[in-house]
């Protein structure tokens, strides 16, 4: 069974600051993460995911990820915050099986302070 | 890019009656949809997986009877809330697995049931 954790159910950065999102994986096989923003009322838009290749992924409206195993971790990053980077972030694990599902984190909702 | 196109957006109903929720694959076929739920501010909670042409699988506490899923073509997949009450009153939103171990989400549909 795969399952994923994320810490802090919100976070706040100044803009211009680093963001970094936590999230921690559980998975009896290879997983496949992904990182996905929504925001209010809206679907997921996918901002970046890992399926076994390079371990540092790079991904949408400069956001990145890195893949450890050791440390279980697949958190997410951004150099410097804007404003509109202000949204609902979810982590998610699938076990690497074209069809199988996807299993979201509880979520973590940035907030950027001016 | 792969797109779900997920009908109605919004949709306001008695307390008793059904309402039914589209989802459909433009550019490809989806063998698989996802059904998801979303309460307010919390994470998406899978519901049931269907598989065109087969039975749904529902994850454990969903209510089969009451969340109709069908998967009749390799294009669309629907799901019925019937006798709907306040307390589904949720975000819906479906998703299928769309090649390059991605998955495409629709826009998903506020229920509210009053």
């Amino acid at each position: 069974a795969q399952s994923v954790t994320q810490l802090g159910s919100h976070v706040s950065v100044s803009e211009g600051a680093l963001v970094l999102l936590r999230c921690n994986y559980s998975s009896s096989v290879p997983p496949y993460l992904f990182w996905y923003v929504q925001y209010p009322n809206q679907g997921l838009q996918l901002l970046l995911k890992y399926t076994s290749a390079a371990t540092l992924v790079k991904g949408i409206n400069g956001f990145e990820a890195e893949f450890k195993k050791s440390e279980t971790s697949f958190h997410l990053t951004k150099p410097s915050a804007h404003m509109s980077d202000a949204a609902e972030y979810f982590c998610a694990v699938s076990a690497g099986n074209r069809d199988d599902k996807i299993i979201f984190g509880k979520g973590t909702r940035l907030h950027i302070l001016p | 890019g792969a797109v779900v196109s997920q009908h109605p957006s919004w949709v306001i109903c008695k307390s008793g009656t059904s309402v039914k929720i589209e989802c459909r694959s433009l550019d490809f076929q989806a063998t698989t949809m996802f059904w998801y739920r979303q309460f307010p501010k919390q994470s998406l909670m899978l519901m049931a997986t269907s598989n065109e042409g087969s039975k749904a699988t529902y994850e454990q506490g969903v209510e089969k009877d009451k969340f109709l899923i069908n998967h009749a073509s390799l294009t669309l997949s629907t799901l019925t809330v019937t006798s709907a009450h306040p307390e589904d009153s949720s975000f819906y939103i479906c998703s299928a697995p769309s090649g390059g171990y991605g998955y495409t989400f629709g826009s998903g549909t506020r229920l509210t049931v009053v």
